[in-house]
């Protein structure tokens, strides 16, 4: 069964470095999703792409956070500072087609912890 | 802007209880109401999706309802046992211009024990 998939799965890094996550969704998924997740609270949307373009960015800190997806396959989520806030987990998600009636399929997670 | 609740945030039962999860949000103009499985440290699965114009769905021992004009959806797990020990979240689809966001809720955390 196809899966999306993750990584890292785990990252540690100090405040103010640079980190990355990489995401490649199932195979013919046109929409992607990048959600966060506090410990002990539901995914926030991040980021929205819907093939290389992104459709909703309303939450994505833009100050610090970047998102791309160029070939509108794999797509790449960046922090750069890290602050000790961003400490979460970030889920990337991806549905067949942009409609309301597509189930999303997420990832494994990667698990951030600033320091 | 959507906001979803789920009540309890905690739950706990002896092995082989029916129980019920509860899921409000506030927004009833939506596409569909998910619920998704996630257990510790892992990512999320789906196991049911309701259409905005379906009343319920059913798989297993699972039943998910829907009552839009209250805004609220029920999660019934049948005969409950150790291996359904997990974080129940449910997601509201809302209607907008990017056809539909979804709205998380904090999630429910089951444990049932044997």
């Amino acid at each position: 069964e196809a899966e999306v998939a993750q990584s890292p799965r785990y990252k540690i890094t100090e405040k103010s470095q640079a980190v990355a996550f990489w995401c490649d969704p199932i195979s013919g998924h046109a929409t992607l999703y990048w959600y966060r997740q506090i410990l002990g609270q539901g995914p926030e949307l991040l980021v929205q792409f819907q093939d290389e373009s992104v459709v909703d960015d309303s939450q994505l800190p833009k100050d610090r956070f970047s998102a791309e997806r160029l070939k509108g396959v794999d797509s790449t989520l960046k922090i750069q500072p890290a602050e000790l806030g961003d400490s979460a987990m970030y889920l990337c998600a991806s549905s067949r087609i942009r409609t309301s009636q597509e189930t999303q399929y997420f990832g494994p997670g990667t698990r951030l912890l600033v320091l | 802007k959507q906001e979803v609740t789920q009540i309890p945030a905690a739950l706990s039962v002896p092995e082989g209880e029916n129980l019920v999860l509860n899921c409000s949000f506030t927004d009833s103009a939506i596409y569909n109401l998910q619920w998704f499985r996630q257990d510790p440290g892992k990512g999320l699965t789906s196991l049911l999706l309701i259409q905005s114009s379906q009343r319920e769905q059913t798989s297993g021992r699972l039943n998910a309802s829907l009552d839009k004009s209250s805004g609220r959806s029920t999660l019934y797990i049948a005969a409950s046992q150790p291996g359904d020990s997990a974080t129940y979240l449910c997601a509201v689809r809302t209607r907008n211009t990017n056809a539909g966001k979804s709205t998380f809720g904090d999630g429910t955390t089951l444990t049932v024990k044997p």
